[in-house]
């Protein structure tokens, strides 16, 4: 059970479009959802957090209109870079929790390439 | 704000020895979970041990233990009997337990296990 997936696993895009990518949590109602970035070699970041219905709350220094996430379903989150430009480039992890829980699960992750 | 600090940027260990991962944190807060994470070469997240604040015994599962000393806020991670197949990126991280908070994760570990 607890099962995260993200779509797509891997996805280039030239500079200056956009790019939509999926979090469903597959067997159990996700209330709440983050957005994480990753850096090679480095820790997760976390850029928003989701409620199922409402707006996002991004963290400090995230560009708001860049990235935008939709959390309009208690299974489904997305996150469309807006605009991409190569230092977009990044490795994408979302996660999940239910409501009134304490631990998210986890996403396999989407890189992205801008070129 | 909660902070999580990892001083270990790199560990090794003999295949079926035991390591121990080191991580403290700080916040005002005293009631909070702390967890393990470990991050493979496949970069999904996976949850290694959780342990929540108010509970003195210190969480085990199979070969992973952790060393939760509040007083230090300190919350090591020891693996017995290494195998291969832990070598991964080891991220320690700390959640308050209220409200729709945040993990906040350490800089990470990165374990290597020589065979």
């Amino acid at each position: 059970g607890a099962v995260v997936s993200q779509h797509p696993s891997w996805v280039i895009c030239k500079s200056g479009t956009s790019v939509k990518i999926e979090c469903r949590s597959l067997d159990f109602q996700a209330t709440t959802m983050f957005w994480y970035r990753q850096f090679p070699k480095q820790s997760l970041m976390l850029m928003a957090t989701s409620n199922e219905g409402s707006k996002a709350t991004y963290e400090q220094g995230v560009e708001k209109d860049k990235f935008l996430i939709n959390h309009a379903s208690l299974t489904l989150s997305t996150l469309t870079v807006t605009s991409a430009h190569p230092e977009d480039s990044s490795f994408y992890i979302c996660s999940a929790r239910e409501q009134q829980a304490y631990e998210q699960y986890f996403g396999p992750g989407t890189r992205l390439t801008v070129t | 704000a909660q902070t999580v600090t990892q001083s270990q940027p790199e560990m090794s260990v003999q295949e079926a020895e035991t390591v121990t991962l080191s991580c403290t944190y700080d916040t005002s807060e005293s009631d909070y979970y702390l967890f393990w994470y470990k991050q493979p070469p496949s970069r999904q997240m996976i949850l290694v041990i959780r342990q929540e604040a108010y509970k003195q015994q210190n969480a085990t599962e199979n070969r992973f233990s952790v060393n939760f000393q509040k007083a230090a806020k300190s919350f090591s991670l020891k693996i017995s009997d290494s195998q291969l197949g832990d070598a991964a990126m080891y991220f320690c991280a700390h959640q308050l337990n209220f409200g729709n908070e945040k993990l906040t994760f350490g800089t990470g570990t990165r374990l290597t296990i020589i065979p």
